[in-house]
Formats: C-alpha cells, sequence, structure tokens
C-alpha cells in the first residue's frame, strides 16, 4: 500500500501570509494526487486535483505542484476564511489513501 | 446541485453490524463511483470501498472481510454494512462521489457519527 505523509502536522500563521504544506507519497504516484480543506464538524472539500487543477469554485490563492513523489499545496496570500485542516490523497492506485493533515491555524 | 445525506444508527453494539445508506440527490449515479471513508482521530481518513454505478465495487483490503458496499440506482441511494464491529469502528462516516475516476472525490455527505458501545 502507498503511504502519504504530510509535514508540517500544524503551523501557524498570519491573514496574508504564503502558505506551504508538503505532502509525501511512499512511491510514485505520477500526477494522482488531491487536496481537500476540512473545516471543524465539515466534510472534507476538494480544493485541487491531479496534483495541480484547481476545482471549480476554489479561490485561486490555492495552487497544487508536483509530481512522482513529492507535491506541495501553496495558499498565495492566506485568508480567514483557509484556517482549516488540509489532507493529501492519492489516486495511483488501491487502497486510496489520505495524508495524516495539516492544521493551519491563526498565528 | 448534487447533495449527499447519510442515514443509520448512531450506536451500535460489539460484534453486531453496522449499516448506513448514503441518498444521492440533484443528479444521476451514472457513471460515477460511490465511496464510504470514515474519519477517527487517531487513524485520520481512511478509505473502505467504493461502487461504481455499474455494481463494481472494490474494498480497502484492511477492512475487505467484513465490508460490503451495495446500491440501488433506482432509489439513488447505496449503502454500507460493517459486520463484526468494535470499538476500533467507531468514526465519522462519510459517504463521497468520485468523479471521473474513485478518487476524485467532489461531492461529500455531511457526515454520521457512529459508536461502537455496548
Amino acid at each position: 500500500d502507498i503511504q502519504m505523509t504530510q509535514s508540517p502536522s500544524s503551523l501557524s500563521a498570519s491573514v496574508g501570509d504564503r502558505v506551504t504544506i508538503t505532502c509525501r507519497a511512499s512511491q510514485s504516484i505520477k500526477n494522482f494526487l488531491n487536496w481537500y480543506q476540512q473545516k471543524p464538524g465539515k466534510a472534507p472539500q476538494l480544493l485541487i486535483y491531479t496534483a495541480s487543477s484547481l476545482q471549480s469554485g476554489v479561490p485561486s490563492r490555492f495552487s497544487g505542484s508536483g509530481s512522482g513523489t513529492d507535491f506541495t499545496l501553496t495558499i498565495s496570500s492566506l485568508q480567514p476564511e483557509d484556517f482549516a485542516t488540509y489532507y493529501c490523497q492519492q489516486g495511483y492506485s488501491s487502497p486510496l489513501a489520505f495524508g495524516g493533515g495539516t492544521k493551519v491555524g491563526i498565528k | 446541485q448534487v447533495q449527499l445525506q447519510e442515514s443509520g444508527p448512531g450506536l451500535v453494539k460489539p460484534s453486531e453490524t453496522l449499516s448506513l445508506t448514503c441518498v444521492v440527490s440533484g443528479g444521476s449515479m451514472r457513471t460515477y463511483y460511490w465511496s464510504w471513508i470514515r474519519q477517527t482521530p487517531g487513524k485520520g481518513l481512511e478509505w473502505i470501498g467504493y461502487i461504481y454505478y455499474s455494481g463494481n465495487t472494490n474494498y480497502n483490503p484492511s477492512l475487505k472481510s467484513r465490508v460490503t458496499i451495495s446500491g440501488d440506482t433506482s432509489k439513488d441511494q447505496f449503502s454500507l454494512q460493517v459486520k463484526s464491529v468494535t470499538a476500533a469502528d467507531t468514526a465519522i462516516y462519510y459517504c463521497a462521489r468520485g468523479r471521473t475516476v474513485p478518487s476524485l472525490l467532489d461531492y461529500w455527505g455531511q457526515g454520521i457519527l457512529v459508536t461502537v458501545s455496548s
């Protein structure tokens, strides 16, 4: 099974900051990497799919990059509504697997 | 707007069967994949399995021996059964739609907390 590792597990940032979250796969997953945002008490929401494609309705301050084993989610200018937990997920092979999450908190 | 809604008992006794249903509204089940995912503080998000609209299924090997996912496209719903539950099956259970490929989970239900306890 493919393991997904995110770093950091948590971070503190201010509104307007540029935030970068990293996700590493235990083996190559090409570009079959998705990112989700989850707010407390809510279901995860798809942000980015196939590593760099922005889901419809998601603000352009979110972007994704990477291929193979190393991927990045970037928020170019953090907004108040972006404080949440972010998960990566591989879709290259079954079983589908999620990273452990990165909680973005207020500094 | 596609919406998914989970329903079922919030409390299940150990060794019994957990049964949940997800009703899909605002869109057809055809040509999509329909997954169940669960979330716990300890293990995070865990994919349980999916059913394709045609009826094909795929399960996480870690749960495969205890899990069945079934679907009824005429009723726009699909279901999850987990047999012989233990406290480790206590989780928030989500249903979700997979667009194009099973892993592209673009719509999720709100989630339902299921507690396994006597």
